[in-house]
C-alpha cells in the first residue's frame, strides 16, 4: 500500500541526547514535511523539503535539523538544543506541480523526555 | 507564525444531530484543506478547496471556500459515534511554497 511511515511509535529521549525520528514515503511525492503538534494545538512547521538535497526552515525550527538525501526519506533529528521537545510530531509529503496539492499525514512519533 | 481562527474550540452534541464549524483569517487563500485526526494518529484529508465559492461535498460532509478567501466552514450532518475526533481546518498562502497554516482544532464529542 502507497503511505507515510513514521518510526518509532514512542521515543524517550535522555537530558543531552539527540535522537532521530524515521520518515518514509512511498507516494513518489517531491516535498515532504515536518510539524510539531502540542496538546489542544494545531500543526507548527518544522522543516521542509520541495526537492533532494534542498530544505527550508518552518515557524519553529530552532532545536531541530533535517536531511533529504533520497527522495522518499525525510529524517528529522531533535538535537539537545531543542529544550522542551516533548510533543507529538508528523511527518507529511505531497505532490509539487500545480499548487495547492494537499498534504498526506503519518501516524506521528510521540517524543518523551526520561 | 501565522494561525488560523477556528471556532468552535469544542463541541459535545447527541448522536444525530448536525455539526458546524470554521475558520477565518486575515490573510487570502488559495487553498482550504479540512483533516479529521483521531487519537494518536496523524490527520486524514477530509475535503479540499480550491476556488472561492466553491461549495463541496464527502458523504455526510459539507465543506466551503468563503467568497472573501478568507474563510471557509465545515458541516457535518446527522453525526454519528465515530465521527468523534478533532477537526482541523487548513489554508494555503497565495504565494511561496507549500506551506499550510492549521487552525487550533475542533474537538467533537458525541453522546449516544
Amino acid at each position: 500500500d502507497g503511505g507515510i511511515t513514521q518510526s518509532p511509535k514512542y521515543l524517550f529521549r535522555k537530558e543531552g541526547q539527540n535522537v532521530t525520528l524515521s520518515c518514509e514515503q512511498n507516494l513518489n511525492h517531491d516535498a515532504m514535511y515536518w510539524y510539531r503538534q502540542d496538546p489542544g494545538q494545531g500543526l507548527r512547521l518544522i522543516y521542509y523539503s520541495q526537492i533532494v538535497n534542498d530544505f527550508q526552515k518552518g515557524d519553529i525550527a530552532e532545536g531541530y535539523s533535517v536531511s533529504r538525501e533520497k527522495k522518499e526519506s525525510f529524517p528529522l533529528t531533535v538535537t539537545s538544543a531543542q529544550k522542551n521537545p516533548t510533543a507529538f510530531y508528523l511527518c507529511a509529503s505531497s505532490i509539487v506541480t500545480g499548487g495547492g496539492q494537499p498534504q498526506h499525514f503519518g501516524d506521528g512519533t510521540r517524543l518523551s523526555i526520561l | 507564525g501565522q494561525q488560523l481562527n477556528q471556532s468552535p474550540q469544542s463541541m459535545f452534541i447527541q448522536e444525530g444531530e448536525d455539526v458546524s464549524m470554521n475558520c477565518t483569517s486575515s490573510s487570502i487563500f488559495n487553498t482550504w484543506l479540512w483533516y479529521k485526526q483521531d487519537p494518536g494518529e496523524g490527520p486524514v484529508l477530509l475535503i479540499a478547496l480550491y476556488k472561492a465559492g466553491e461549495l463541496t461535498s464527502n458523504g455526510r460532509l459539507t465543506a466551503q471556500f468563503g467568497i472573501t478567501r478568507k474563510d471557509s466552514f465545515l458541516n457535518i450532518s446527522a453525526s454519528i459515534p465515530s465521527d468523534v475526533g478533532i477537526y482541523f481546518c487548513a489554508g494555503q498562502l497565495s504565494t511561496g511554497a507549500q506551506k499550510l497554516v492549521f487552525g487550533q482544532g475542533t474537538r467533537l464529542t458525541i453522546n449516544p
